[in-house]
């Protein structure tokens, strides 16, 4: 089965880090583009970073300098690095592939949330 | 502020057709880049609905189409049912962005 599963989640302080996981299955997360998206409470998504299957990297200017996107091969895993934590950061954070078409984000997780609070 | 621009909410009668719409700018969907649709269920993942503008991944029920024109597209939902309830957002990709989201939008089925 083609699946997504995120962990790391949890509660933070303010400048505080975190460090997302999301294990694939069922596909090889190397051979395809994987971004992280999040979703506010009571919010729409938010695109937060893409990894290109080439290893390129990219990220929304909310993040930019803050949150780092990577991938481990062997372990078929994303991540999702999080430093200089603020409130706003507080979102289910999903991991989702783009597929055969490039753009539509075709499998998700089913997120994991962080809050980001004192 | 998203990039893309939604109606909060719509509503329809069950059986009726509703439209969905989105209004980008010309540098997402005016510079031609395709549109997706997902469709949400509170609490839960995201789900592909129209992909390519309007393309229908396998499993979607023929009720749903998307269309693009200029720097808009639209969902529509034709014989509206009441597990269509459910939040629905486009998607597209901005040159100066990467991938953008609409606000999303709340169809309520009467």
């Amino acid at each position: 089965e083609v699946q997504l599963v995120e962990s790391g989640g949890g509660l933070v302080q303010p400048g505080g880090s975190l460090r997302l996981s999301c294990v694939a299955s069922g596909f090889t997360i190397s051979s395809n583009y994987m971004s992280w998206v999040r979703q506010a409470p009571g919010k729409g998504l938010e695109w937060v970073s893409l990894i290109y299957s080439g290893g390129n990297t990219y990220y929304a200017d909310s993040v930019k300098g803050r949150f780092t996107i990577s991938r481990d091969n062997s372990k078929n895993t994303l991540f999702l690095q999080m430093n200089s934590l603020r409130p706003e950061d507080t979102a289910v954070y999903h991991c989702a592939r783009e597929g055969d078409h490039r753009q539509a984000f075709d499998i998700w997780g089913q997120g994991t949330m962080v809050t980001v609070s004192s | 502020q998203s990039v893309l621009t939604q109606p909060p909410s719509v509503s329809g009668a069950p059986g009726q057709r509703v439209t969905i719409s989105c209004t980008g700018s010309r540098s997402n969907i005016g510079a031609g880049y395709d549109v997706q649709w997902y469709q949400q269920f509170p609490g839960t993942a995201p789900k592909l609905l129209i992909y390519g503008n309007n393309n229908r991944p396998s499993g979607v029920p023929d009720r749903f189409s998307g269309s693009k024109s200029g720097t808009s597209a639209s969902l529509a939902i034709t014989g509206l049912q009441a597990d269509d309830e459910a939040d629905y957002y486009c998607q597209s990709y901005d040159s100066s962005l990467s991938r953008v989201f609409g606000g999303g939008t709340k169809l309520t089925v009467l």
